[in-house]
């Protein structure tokens, strides 16, 4: 596709449920983020990957978090047994490749989750 | 600690004059600063990347500039425009973090 395409578009579910989050990318695109957006808030970086791999998992919250990406293309963000706090818009990006911050992200427009 | 700063109120000008954004920042040596727009229920889309060497880039009716002494970056919107209402976000770029790093936004309304 064109752009970066997320879903669900909205997901609402129990507390205590799994979700699973999908993200595909920008075709050709090498790297990938997942951020997290509360209401009002700034973006929260979760993970993000090169290819593959991700090198950087500091920005995950909890164990209960987990991201994977499969053949350098889609990838997918868990939540287990999710908690309100977990509530929030979550945003995937992808980029030509990972640079230093010299390539402009582009984000689809994000999943907006809801734990009741 | 680290801090990225923008207005932290909304702004509201009115249609025709520049739109001012302000990115403050502390604690960061950023190489790459960059900005984007977001609409309710969208997601952000990328505007302009200025680098920390560069003091001013142009975009058609945006201009960046970037003062790494005041640790702070402006954005200008010339001849606003009603369709320039939106969020803007800043985003740092820190060699050593290896993410972007992104403000909370400035919500803008471009009264008619």
């Amino acid at each position: 596709g064109a752009g970066v395409s997320q879903s669900p578009s909205n997901k609402v579910t129990e507390k205590g449920k799994d979700v699973e989050l999908r993200c595909d990318p920008i075709s050709g695109h090498t790297a990938l983020y997942w951020y997290r957006q509360s209401l009002g808030q700034g973006l929260e970086f979760l993970i993000y990957f090169q290819g593959n791999s991700a090198p950087d998992k500091s920005g995950l919250p909890s164990d209960r978090f987990s991201a994977e990406r499969t053949g350098g293309s889609v990838s997918t963000l868990t939540i287990q047994r999710t908690q309100q706090e977990d509530s929030a818009v979550y945003l995937c990006a992808s980029s030509l490749s990972r640079g230093q911050g010299n390539q402009p992200q582009h984000f689809g427009d994000g999943t907006r989750l809801s734990i009741l | 600690s680290q801090k990225i700063e923008q207005n932290s109120e909304a702004l509201n000008i009115q249609e025709g004059k520049t739109a001012t954004l302000t990115c403050n920042y502390t604690n960061y040596s950023p190489a790459y600063l960059q900005w984007y727009r977001q609409d309710p229920g969208r997601g952000p889309v990328f505007l302009l990347l200025i680098r920390e060497n560069e003091k001013e880039k142009r975009k058609e009716r945006l201009k960046v500039t970037f003062d790494t002494t005041l640790k702070q970056s402006l954005f200008h919107i010339t001849a606003s425009q009603p369709a320039d209402s939106a969020t803007y976000l800043c985003a740092l770029a820190s060699g050593s973090a290896r993410q972007l790093t992104f403000g909370s936004g400035t919500q803008l309304t471009v009264l008619p």
